[in-house]
């Protein structure tokens, strides 16, 4: 059980170029959330879907598309790379529970660097 | 506007001191209340969680106690030691839905 897969783990990319982080979970999880990590602010959610098809954004989703076309897959792209999304990116994914309690699992992080 | 702040950004103890991080937050729709362990290099994990109902949960050496009247909520290491050397996140979760705020984070270095 693999539980929830990011790739690249590291990427250095130019401003202007695009990419996409790519997330996938094998848990049937209904919930999928990107998040970044930057020194003193914590983790702030980018975007979230709970369930294909559905996306919706988060505390700070500029600079950034998703698309949820299955329930396993939950890809992040990059328009066009700004420095100021530098940052260590994580994907995260939960049973979408509405009363109960929400337990997020996370992947291991990609860590994107943009000169 | 940061929903849940979290305090201090970073705290250092000797092995089997007692540190404690802080969380306060003014969204009263806020409904449950989880602590994240992150290790470096990998991605944060759920140590502990809380509702509202209830002013205090322990699971092993971690505590996390619960003041709704003043909307501040703490996590407590009872006998700390160097592999509890972590950044540790609090986050709060609206009534409805699974999405999670997150505080500032609080790396935590634990002596031997």
């Amino acid at each position: 059980n693999a539980g929830v897969t990011q790739t690249p783990k590291f990427q250095v990319l130019k401003t202007g170029q695009s990419m996409t982080l790519q997330c996938a979970q094998d848990m049937n999880h209904e919930y999928m959330s990107w998040y970044r990590q930057d020194p003193g602010m914590g983790l702030r959610l980018i975007h979230y879907s709970v369930g294909a098809g559905i996306t919706d954004q988060g505390e700070v989703p500029n600079g950034y598309n998703v698309s949820r076309s299955t329930t396993e897959d939950f890809p992040l792209r990059l328009l066009s790379a700004a420095p100021s999304q530098t940052s260590v990116y994580f994907c995260a994914s939960s049973p979408y529970l509405d009363s109960g309690a929400n337990v997020l699992t996370f992947g291991a992080g990609s860590r994107l660097t943009v000169l | 506007q940061q929903q849940v702040k979290q305090s201090p950004q970073s705290l250092i103890v000797q092995k089997g001191g007692i540190p404690i991080i802080n969380c306060a937050y003014e969204n009263t729709a806020f409904d449950y209340f989880p602590w994240y362990q992150q290790f470096p290099g990998k991605g944060p994990a759920l140590l502990i969680a809380i509702r509202p109902d209830v002013s205090e949960k322990k699971e092993g050496r971690f505590t996390i106690s619960f003041n709704k009247s003043a909307k501040q909520f703490s996590l407590h290491i009872m006998d700390s030691q160097p592999g509890d050397s972590a950044t540790y996140f609090c986050a709060a979760r609206v009534t409805s839905g699974s999405r999670l705020t997150f505080g500032e984070g609080t790396q935590l270095t634990v002596n031997p």
